[in-house]
């Protein structure tokens, strides 16, 4: 079946401008992952969801970053006046079982890579 | 604080020798660990977990509570198993290592 998905793969904005980037994970995986890739580093974690919830925003840099997932599946994470340090990939994953200490695999989309100009 | 520490940013060897790569991670409870890798245009996938003891493509890796390190090994490194690897600890949700570069050489 199909993996998770990303859409753009490349978003190029200007200082200041808004961007939502966005995710559709695998059908019937109920956990949501969003981590953040700057160069030569790993996934930074973001945000995770459990169906519609954001079951730990912790990871969010400041409250320029914003995700949602109305309806359980697809998530958008939106960042309000973008700063040139936003550049990075933008990764989403998602799992069958909930998050926290259960021993879940997280499948990975491709990334969007976010130039902030 | 630095969950998990990855300390080569590269790693080469050649076909046929040992590799092991190093993972010390920083959690006092009981981790859960995850090593992922990323091949050249790929995504990242999981490679193992600690919890299922197993040996995928020939890697295993042992959790040492003692020096709280997961380190990845394979006795016999080949071509295909050149990418970026990654370990992660997850405790309510996945800390990720800086990653080390496996260049398998010829």
């Amino acid at each position: 079946g199909a993996g998770v998905s990303q859409t753009p793969s490349n978003k190029v904005t200007e200082k200041g401008k808004y961007v939502e980037l966005r995710c559709d994970p695998i059908s019937g995986h109920t956990a949501l992952y969003w981590y953040r890739q700057s160069l030569g580093q790993g996934p930074e974690f973001l945000i995770y969801f459990q169906g519609t919830g954001a079951a730990d925003d912790s990871g969010l840099p400041n409250d320029r970053f914003f995700a949602v997932r109305p309806e359980g599946s697809v998530s958008t994470l939106k960042i309000q006046r973008t700063e040139r340090g936003d550049s990075a990939v933008y990764l989403c994953a998602s799992s069958l079982l909930s998050g926290g200490r259960v021993y879940n695999e997280q499948f990975f989309g491709p990334g969007t890579r976010l130039t902030v100009l | 604080a630095q969950r998990v520490t990855q300390p080569e940013k590269l790693l080469s060897v050649f076909k046929g020798a040992p590799v092991e790569l190093k993972c010390n991670y920083s959690y006092s409870g009981s981790p859960e660990l995850f090593w992922y890798v990323q091949y050249s245009r790929q995504r990242l996938q999981l490679l193992l977990r600690h919890i299922s003891r197993e040996s995928i493509k020939g890697f295993t890796a042992d959790l040492n509570k003692g020096e709280t390190s997961f380190h990845l090994k394979k006795p016999f490194a080949q071509e295909e198993d050149s990418a970026m690897y990654y370990c992660a600890l997850n405790f309510n949700k996945f800390y990720f290592g800086s990653g080390t570069k496996l260049n398998v050489k010829p």
